[in-house]
């Protein structure tokens, strides 16, 4: 069974501070994927990877950063956290494009 | 890039069959359907997933016409652990991949 581990479930920062979230997965999957999930708007794709060292931007990446130096692993930043990035914050992975994604169980960040 | 529809919310009894339809006007060619389930504080999981016509696994059906511009999630005699949020999701295989996800269908099923 595919794992998807996001290192934190909850998470509280202040305002300016470098925030990260990581997320691993351990079957191999050449693709990664980072959402935002706010009420009422469903999941948003914030970056996604297709492979190492490889990033695109998905619907909302301003303010974010990613990223991916070790296949297994796709880090997303917050380089100067606002109280508009409270949110909770998926990871996915699938083996490729046509296939399903995977996804962690979340972290909830709470900006102060 | 591919944007869906789908109803906000459903009620249903169990025992009824549920079907939740998400519109795609703008699928693309080589775009799958795939939709995914959510439990509070958890992440999506997988339900089904297709191109056309119709599949069916152990937990769903899914149909799609022959335009491919919508799609409808069944789920036969619900019950009340099928209460979650279903999530419609077309993608641009092959190449550049950038998922859509649609805003989710919040399913209560009743006693």
């Amino acid at each position: 069974d595919v794992k998807v581990t996001q290192s934190s479930r909850y998470l509280v920062k202040r305002t300016g501070e470098k925030v990260f979230l990581e997320c691993v997965q351990d079957m191999d999957h050449e693709n990664m994927f980072w959402y935002r999930q706010d009420p009422g708007l469903g999941l948003r794709l914030i970056y996604f990877s297709y492979d190492v060292k490889m990033k695109e931007k998905g619907d909302i990446p301003e303010g974010y950063s990613v990223s991916r130096e070790k296949k297994e692993r796709f880090s997303l930043i917050l380089e100067s956290a606002s109280t508009n990035q409270t949110s909770m914050y998926l990871c996915a992975s699938s083996l490729n494009s046509d296939q399903p994604q995977h996804f962690g169980d979340g972290t909830r960040l709470s900006i102060l | 890039l591919a944007k869906t529809t789908q109803p906000i919310s459903m009620d249903s009894y169990e025992g009824q069959e549920v079907n939740i339809t998400c519109s795609h006007n703008n699928i693309a060619t080589n775009d799958y359907i795939t939709w995914y389930q959510q439990f509070p504080s958890q992440g999506p999981r997988f339900i089904i997933q297709g191109y056309k016509t119709k599949v069916t696994n152990e937990v769903a059906s899914l149909f799609i016409p022959a335009d491919r511009k919508s799609s409808t999630l069944s789920l036969p005699r619900v019950s009340l652990s099928d209460t979650a949020v279903y999530y419609c999701l077309v993608g641009e295989s092959g190449g550049s991949y950038i998922p859509t996800f649609g805003r989710g269908t919040s399913l209560i099923v009743h006693p």
